[in-house]
């Protein structure tokens, strides 16, 4: 059974950083692309970063371009979101997706329970 | 303002049959990128309801459908159950942003 865990949440003062964990078991981590999926308090689903299984290509949406950074450790099936120079708006419950690549748009297969990030002072 | 819109809410009473929409346009939907749906139960993570436009996972039930036609889609809700009232969205890509794009969502309330 795919499981994914989020970790690293909490709150932040703007212009902070912090750092998002998820660890993935029960798939072929290594071998599957990841995402990560936010969602602003009361509002919908905004898609953040995706990442390849090898880790060789990444992708961001604009809000958070030049700001977040994607990666992952295969050999600790981990999953990472680097997020610096954060925002108000920024506060959201952050998701990590196992990403079903088969189609012509990729898809968000399983998620975590969600980790909530706060960017306040 | 999403690239792919949803009314925000739809209804229906037990056992009714509902649609929700998702609108979209030339460098997404209609550029035959695939719609997905997803279900986000209030407190919990979303889903995934639909793949591939018409496809269920396992374990969804068959009262749920998708469907696409140019640059729209559908998820039909037939029988519909006290357990269906949630949140919905829709799912794409959009070239124009190069990257995945989701609706505003539509909540559903069961009557």
């Amino acid at each position: 059974e795919v499981e994914l865990v989020e970790s690293g949440g909490g709150l932040v003062q703007p212009g902070g950083s912090l750092r998002l964990s998820c660890a993935a078991s029960g798939f072929m981590f290594s071998i599957s692309a990841m995402s990560w999926v936010r969602q602003a308090p009361g509002k919908g689903l905004e898609w953040v970063s995706h990442i390849s299984g090898s880790g060789g290509t990444t992708n961001y949406a604009g809000a958070v371009k030049g700001r977040f950074t994607i990666s992952r450790d295969n050999s600790k099936s981990t999953l990472y979101l680097q997020m610096n120079s954060l925002r108000a708006d920024d506060t959201a419950v952050y998701y990590c997706a196992k990403v079903g690549t088969t189609g012509t748009a990729f898809r968000f297969d399983n998620w975590g329970q969600g980790n909530l990030v706060t960017v306040s002072s | 303002q999403s690239m792919l819109t949803q009314p925000p809410s739809v209804s229906g009473a037990p056992g009714q049959r509902v649609t929700i929409s998702c609108s979209g346009g030339s460098s997404n939907i209609g550029a035959d990128y695939h719609v997905h749906w997803y279900q986000q139960v209030v407190g919990t993570a979303p889903k995934l309801l639909i793949y591939g436009n018409r496809w269920r996972p396992s374990g969804v039930p068959d009262r749920f459908s998708g469907s696409k036609s140019g640059t729209s889609a559908s998820l039909a809700i037939t029988g519909l159950q006290a357990e269906d009232e949630a949140d919905y969205y829709c799912q794409s890509y959009d070239s124009s942003l190069s990257g995945l794009v989701f609706g505003g969502g539509t909540k559903l309330t069961v009557l």
